[in-house]
């Protein structure tokens, strides 16, 4: 148990629908980091957040945006969703910047 | 940006053997951190070992080390005494001073009893 809590485990949903994904990190981590994994692909970063304020971004499209709440868990929200949205969505934390992430199960998301 | 390659797709190993994984960076930084982490069927993501570019000591976790090439940009893992639940998609990955961390693409790894 890595201690990175992800809700829901499965999400299945339709084409131009939104969606929220959540994230709660380890205790005591400040950074927490969002990732898709489409299916057989690599991890593509998304965005990071520390302590609240947002600290990197990465491939992250316009449609999808995040936040991290002042009790540091973070939400995804996904809109406009279109059928290449559908992947496995991880969070990951870790206390410090350079420390080792820990990864939640993630979130699989479906589009039909 | 920094990019993290691993040339191996696919690689098998007989059950008890050692295999090595092989994996490279490039990046123009000197103080920076590796890592590798397992995705199993399961596909959670578990970290296996990590190593800070300052130290010239390789990192060793039970029967998983690196070796560690910092002027080759090199971190290549070796699996010792190779178990049936070792098999595995096994990532590499970079992060340098900023915040983001950069993934390869993966080495699939069979393990054949």
């Amino acid at each position: 148990d890595s201690g990175v809590t992800q809700t829901p485990k499965h999400l299945i949903t339709a084409t131009g629908q939104r969606v929220t994904l959540r994230c709660s990190p380890r205790s005591g981590d400040l950074s927490v980091y969002w990732y898709q994994q489409s299916l057989d692909q690599g991890l593509q970063f998304l965005i990071q957040y520390y302590n609240g304020e947002e600290r990197a971004k990465g491939n992250i499209l316009e449609r999808f945006s995040a936040q991290q709440f002042p009790d540091l868990h973070s939400e995804l929200n996904l809109s406009s969703l279109e059928l290449g949205d559908s992947a496995l969505y991880f969070c990951a934390s870790s206390a410090l910047p350079g420390k080792a992430q820990h990864f939640g199960d993630g979130t699989r998301l479906s589009i039909l | 940006a920094q990019t993290v390659t691993q040339s191996q797709p696919e690689m098998s190993v007989q059950e008890a053997e050692t295999v090595t994984l092989s994996c490279t960076y490039d990046t123009s930084e000197s103080d920076y951190y590796l890592f590798w982490y397992k995705q199993p069927p399961s596909r959670q993501m578990i970290l296996v070992i990590r190593q800070e570019a300052y130290k010239q000591q390789n990192a060793t976790e039970n029967r998983f080390s690196v070796n560690f090439q910092k002027a080759a940009k090199s971190f290549s893992l070796k699996i010792s005494d190779s178990q049936l639940g070792d098999a595995a998609m096994y990532f590499c990955a970079y992060k340098g001073t900023g915040n983001q961390f950069y993934f390869g693409t993966g080495t699939s790894l069979t393990v054949i009893p």
